[in-house]
């Protein structure tokens, strides 16, 4: 069974348009969730942080969970070519792992 | 900004030959972890570090791989004997835990190819 569930696109959206990505998860002892954003061949860049449920927001970006779904998502508003990347969802125990559980990642690309 | 570096960006090395990847983490944080990612595949955990000793492995992370922190900044992974599908990215990442270990921010990654 598969614990984290992404998208992986390609996801093609214009310039100014609100994204949305998503990751389903299966371990209900799941606490923490995160955001990546990774260039091609480049190291995955931490973009938000949330525990447990609710919304949190920075700039352009606003990430969001619901636990009952098991159901993340990453807003981001007013897209910029620039954000085109693979953004990968990662999660993790409270007082569990150490590591981080990974999605495999949505390719997005933002037209100008 | 503090980041994590690694080096070398780039390995290429024969079967059953034996590699060392370095990462530096950022100064102030205190777990260190190794991932690695087969290419058109998840990010997947190796190992992670504190206190000197390895804090938590995965299945992957067998009697070939070892890390070390041999001074006071390097934090290193040693494959022993290097397989084909030892052929990934692997990423260093530090946490502080002040901050949340889950809040790991990761280097740039080591690309390493065994032919």
């Amino acid at each position: 069974q598969k614990e984290v569930e992404q998208d992986p696109g390609p996801l093609s959206v214009p310039e100014g348009a609100i994204v949305s990505l998503n990751c389903t998860y299966s371990n209900s002892a799941f606490q923490y969730f995160m955001w990546y954003r990774q260039y091609s061949r480049k190291g995955p860049e931490l973009l938000m942080y949330t525990y447990s449920s609710g919304n949190k927001e920075d700039g352009r970006f606003t990430a969001q969970v619901d636990k009952s779904s098991k159901y993340i998502s990453l807003f981001i508003r007013d897209s910029q070519p620039s954000d085109s990347a693979t953004y990968l969802c990662a999660m993790s125990e409270e007082g569990g792992a150490d590591g981080l559980t990974f999605g495999k990642g949505t390719h997005l690309i933002i037209q100008p | 900004e503090p980041e994590v570096t690694q080096t070398p960006s780039h390995q290429v090395t024969q079967m059953g030959q034996e590699v060392i990847l370095r990462c530096v983490p950022i100064s102030n944080h205190l777990y260190f972890y190794w991932y690695r990612q087969i290419l058109g595949q998840k990010v997947e955990f190796l190992v992670s570090f504190y206190n000197n000793e390895i804090s938590e492995k995965s299945e992957i992370f067998d009697d070939q791989f070892s890390v070390e922190r041999p001074d006071g900044s390097n934090f290193t992974l040693k494959i022993r004997s290097t397989k084909l599908e030892d052929s990934a990215m692997y990423f260093c990442a530090s946490s502080d835990p002040w901050a949340g270990r889950e809040t790991q921010y990761f280097g740039p990654g080591t690309r390493l190819l065994v032919l």
